[in-house]
């Protein structure tokens, strides 16, 4: 069945360092993929997307990287901040189902001052 | 431009009453979207409400049920409460079902079911 998973639960960094959290995805058939981070109490909040066609997005200090190949999907944070404190999911969407998105299970990333 | 709101943002429930969860969506949003998010998880999809029709359901069983009315505004309504339905329930809206950037989250309303 689809699954999207991450590889670290918790990614603890230093202000200014970049940050990558990871996520692998099993359904091959996903066209679709999306960055959210959480605070707490909060709803998710999109960062980036990024289409199957695609294997590099750049954001305002965060790329997101895909490969196909291995199923697998990358955010990069440059220059860390403590407001970047938050849990990160990926999301996909797989093609032919407009309405669903599938999290993993999310990465708490602490920032350290 | 209001975004999502969801109330109440908290609730206690006993086991085997009934809730019910609205959701205002975003203006100019025609799509609404329902998520549970179990502690320490991720958001799983409920079912999604497009132009008061429901046009998708995840693995919930009936007793989770929705609507949505003509100014695209939503409720949830869950019935036979069990323990397990204790979670944080998302709401989420777009329009004409697009996600990624258009698709805004509200905070969520935690319900705890004792």
């Amino acid at each position: 069945g689809e699954s999207v998973g991450l590889h670290l639960p918790t990614l603890s960094v230093q202000e200014g360092d970049n940050s990558i959290i990871n996520c692998a995805y099993s359904n091959s058939a996903s066209d679709y993929f999306i960055w959210y981070k959480q605070e707490s109490g909060k709803g998710p909040q999109f960062i980036i997307d990024i289409r199957s066609n695609m294997d590099k997005r750049q954001g305002q200090r965060v790329t997101v990287l895909l490969n196909k190949t291995v199923k697998h999907l990358s955010l990069q944070i440059a220059a860390t901040q403590p407001g970047d404190s938050a849990v990160y999911f990926c999301a996909e969407n797989s093609g032919g189902s407009n309405y669903k998105l599938t999290f993993g299970k999310g990465t708490l990333l602490t920032v350290n001052p | 431009e209001t975004g999502v709101t969801q109330s109440p943002t908290h609730l206690i429930k006993t086991r085997g009453q009934q809730v019910t969860l609205r959701c205002s969506s975003q203006s100019g949003h025609n799509t609404v979207s329902w998520y549970q998010q179990a502690l320490g998880q991720g958001p799983q999809f409920i079912f999604q409400y497009y132009r008061e029709e429901e046009n998708g359901r995840g693995n919930f069983p009936p007793r989770f049920s929705g609507l949505q009315f003509p100014n695209y505004s939503s409720e949830l309504n869950v019935n036979a409460l069990e323990l397990d339905d204790s979670a944080l329930y998302l709401c989420a809206s777009s329009f004409e079902q697009r996600q990624g950037n258009g698709y805004t989250f509200g905070s969520g309303t935690r319900l705890t079911v004792v």
